[in-house]
């Protein structure tokens, strides 16, 4: 069964870097079919979509994050990564990473549980 | 502000039927296949609907999806008080070149 487990700096002063990792394991990190993504929640809000990465390293990225962010795939690890720069209280939140099953409309079938970052000097 | 509009919240009682809208445009729900994800607090979001209206293994036959031009709904028959989440709405927006997912509604059961 397939799991994902994220972790990372849980907290981030502002202005710095936030790096996440996510985990996989339990199923093939390079199957076809397959994408991944990453998530977040600010506290007591709703879902907000970060980015796709696809098996070619192709991105897609939120535009109102684009210019900060970046996901990348390490394939000899079966982990994927997040980067986002210059961050403010408004990162705060739950980041989320999930799988994207491309044949499902590109549906986020699994999830990892969430890791809390928070921005705070 | 969401680029999918859906209500707030939305109540019922046991045995009932609710249905959760979830309002877009041409670029998204118009043109993209919709998806619907249920969210117990201080968990991770789990997929109910993908591609409208087909079911992932496990999800009862009781949720269903559906799509009307740039609108889409999930409906919940016979209401149970393991129900009582957070659902949320996703698609592709094609001018954005972005998913978005929907503001979120609560489903109370009363």
């Amino acid at each position: 069964q397939l799991q994902l487990q994220e972790s990372g700096s849980g907290l981030v002063k502002p202005s710095q870097t936030l790096s996440l990792t996510c985990a996989v394991s339990g199923g093939s990190f390079k199957s076809g079919g397959y994408s991944w993504s990453w998530i977040r929640q600010p506290p007591g809000k709703g879902l907000e979509w970060i980015g796709y990465i696809y098996q070619s390293g192709t991105t897609y990225y939120s535009p109102s994050l684009k210019t900060r962010v970046t996901m990348s795939l390490e394939g000899s690890k079966n982990q994927l990564s997040l980067t986002l720069r210059s961050v403010t209280a408004a990162d705060t939140a739950v980041y989320f990473c999930a799988r994207v099953n491309l044949e499902m409309g590109r549906a986020l079938d699994t999830w990892g549980q969430g890791t809390m970052v928070i921005v705070s000097s | 502000q969401s680029v999918l509009t859906q209500p707030p919240s939305v109540s019922g009682t046991p045995g009932q039927r609710v249905t959760i809208s979830c309002s877009g445009s041409s670029s998204n729900i118009g043109s993209n296949s919709v998806k619907w994800y249920q969210q117990v607090p201080g968990t991770a979001p789990k997929l109910l609907i993908y591609n409208n209206n087909q079911r992932p293994s496990g999800v009862p036959d009781r949720i269903s999806g559906s799509n009307s031009g740039t609108s889409a709904s999930l409906a919940i028959s016979g209401l149970q008080s393991e129900d009582e989440s957070h659902y949320y709405c996703e698609a592709w927006d094609d001018t954005l070149s972005a998913s978005v997912f929907g503001s979120g509604t609560e489903v109370t059961v009363l």
